[in-house]
């Protein structure tokens, strides 16, 4: 069964610094997509950058990069030039890629803080 | 944008009440989900329907039930509430797209 694990419960960065966050998930697939999702506190989950496995290209969405490293079933997100509204919890997903009815296999989460 | 809205952003039960979360989406989206998420261990799938009338359980589907009588609505019951169901309970839509969910801001339900 594919599991995915973020193993930093809690992360904090300085405004203005980069951090990145790291996910780790195990599938014997071939053919999957990785996510970053974003939780700001008594907000909505967004999504934040997706990953097709079959692209070697990292994704990049603005400050937001990812450091794909398939072979070593390595996902992490960094985040660059660290903002007061990035604070949230941060929650890495995969999903097989072939069933479009597959579900989203989540991390635990990892809480960003922002120090001022 | 889409917007996702939950009915109730807090609620507190008693142990054997009947529970209503509900949940509209105003984009037309196929498929519907009913997460609870938990501190340390993530988000969990409860139901999710791809169709009106149609449902799938998740993860873990024990003491909920589900009901999609309109494309746009997606209401989560728990039958015979029980404090282990205290949680944080998201609701989700998405038109295929792969993974790419989009969420309300979740019920927080106590059930003393």
């Amino acid at each position: 069964a594919q599991t995915v694990t973020q193993s930093q419960p809690e992360m904090s960065v300085q405004e203005a610094e980069t951090v990145t966050l790291s996910c780790t998930y195990d599938t014997s697939e071939s053919d999957y997509y990785l996510f970053w999702y974003k939780q700001p506190p008594s907000r909505q989950m967004i999504l934040v950058i997706r990953q097709e496995a079959y692209k070697q290209q990292n994704a990049t969405e603005n400050r937001f990069s990812v450091n794909f490293q398939k072979a070593a079933k390595s996902f992490s997100l960094k985040i660059s030039d660290s903002q007061l509204g990035d604070a949230a919890m941060y929650f890495c997903a995969y999903r097989r890629g072939e069933d479009s009815n597959y579900q989203l296999i989540w991390g635990a989460g990892t809480k960003l803080i922002i120090k001022p | 944008d889409v917007k996702v809205t939950q009915s109730s952003r807090y609620l507190v039960k008693r142990t054997g009440e009947k529970v209503f979360l509900e949940c509209v989406q105003d984009m037309d989206h196929e498929n519907m989900f009913w997460y609870r998420q938990d501190p340390g261990l993530g988000l969990r799938l409860i139901y999710f329907s791809y169709d009106v009338k149609m449902k799938e359980k998740g993860d873990i589907p024990e003491g909920y039930s589900v009901s999609r009588e309109k494309k746009e609505r997606f209401s989560l019951i728990l039958e015979s509430a029980s404090t282990n169901q205290t949680s944080m309970y998201l609701c989700a839509s998405s038109r295929g797209e792969p993974g790419e969910l989009f969420f309300g801001e979740g019920s927080r339900l106590t059930v003393l």
